[in-house]
């Protein structure tokens, strides 16, 4: 199993619909949460991290489930420039920087 | 906001040829990355360094080398760059348990 698995995707949705994208993580001890926005042949860019009690930005909520072991997105109101592939990262301890971990991607595609 | 640059866009290097890849930030942060990221695999660990001339091995290091002699500068060097190495590679910074913040990337071919 791997460390840090996404929605394959990719998804495509209509102008003003709402998406959700989940991401499982396999280690309890993970410490904290983070969803990247990744344009095509753009570096990666902090969306916005996760926090225990979920949390919104505009039309984009981040949620954490610990029981279950995984993390989510969800974007209301779809827009043309939501398009682009959803990164979630892990980080599994306080201690190693090294061990951030990354899921494969997501992608969506925002349809007028 | 942090800034996290790469000297370089693009970059075209002949097989054999010796590769600099430099990366500066300017937030003081300890730790610095080196990513490659390909189609289908993904952002892949090549290097780490948590302090100035303190480097650690990430998930592929083979063929790469990197240097930390100040702490906001983190190079990547390809000794003898093979065409399996033409990739876009990404250096990243952060501090403790923030997030990483990523350089604009350079797009390597090797012909």
């Amino acid at each position: 199993r791997k460390e840090v698995e996404q929605d394959p995707g990719p998804f495509n949705v209509p102008e003003g619909a709402t998406v959700a994208f989940n991401c499982t993580y396999s280690n309890s001890a993970s410490q904290s949460f983070f969803w990247y926005r990744q344009d095509c042949r753009k570096e990666p860019k902090l969306l916005m991290s996760v926090y225990s009690s979920g949390n919104e930005d505009g039309r984009f909520t981040a949620q954490l489930n610990r029981a279950s072991q995984y993390i989510s997105l969800l974007i209301r109101d779809s827009k043309l420039s939501d398009s682009a592939t959803y990164l979630c990262v892990v980080n599994p301890s306080i201690g190693s920087a090294r061990q951030l971990t990354f899921g494969s991607g997501t992608q969506l595609t925002v349809l007028p | 906001d942090v800034k996290v640059t790469q000297s370089s866009r693009y970059l075209v290097k002949r097989t054999g040829e010796k590769v600099f890849l430099e990366c500066v930030q300017d937030m003081d942060h300890e730790n610095m990355f080196w990513y490659r990221q390909d189609p289908g695999l993904g952002l892949r660990l090549i290097y780490f360094s948590y302090d100035v001339k303190m480097k650690e091995k990430g998930d592929i290091p083979e063929g790469y080398s990197v240097s930390r002699e100040k702490k906001e500068r983190f190079s990547l060097i390809l000794e003898s760059a093979s065409t399996n190495q033409t990739s876009m590679y990404l250096c990243a910074s952060k501090e403790g348990s923030s997030p990483l913040h990523f350089g604009n990337g350079t797009r390597l071919t090797v012909t």
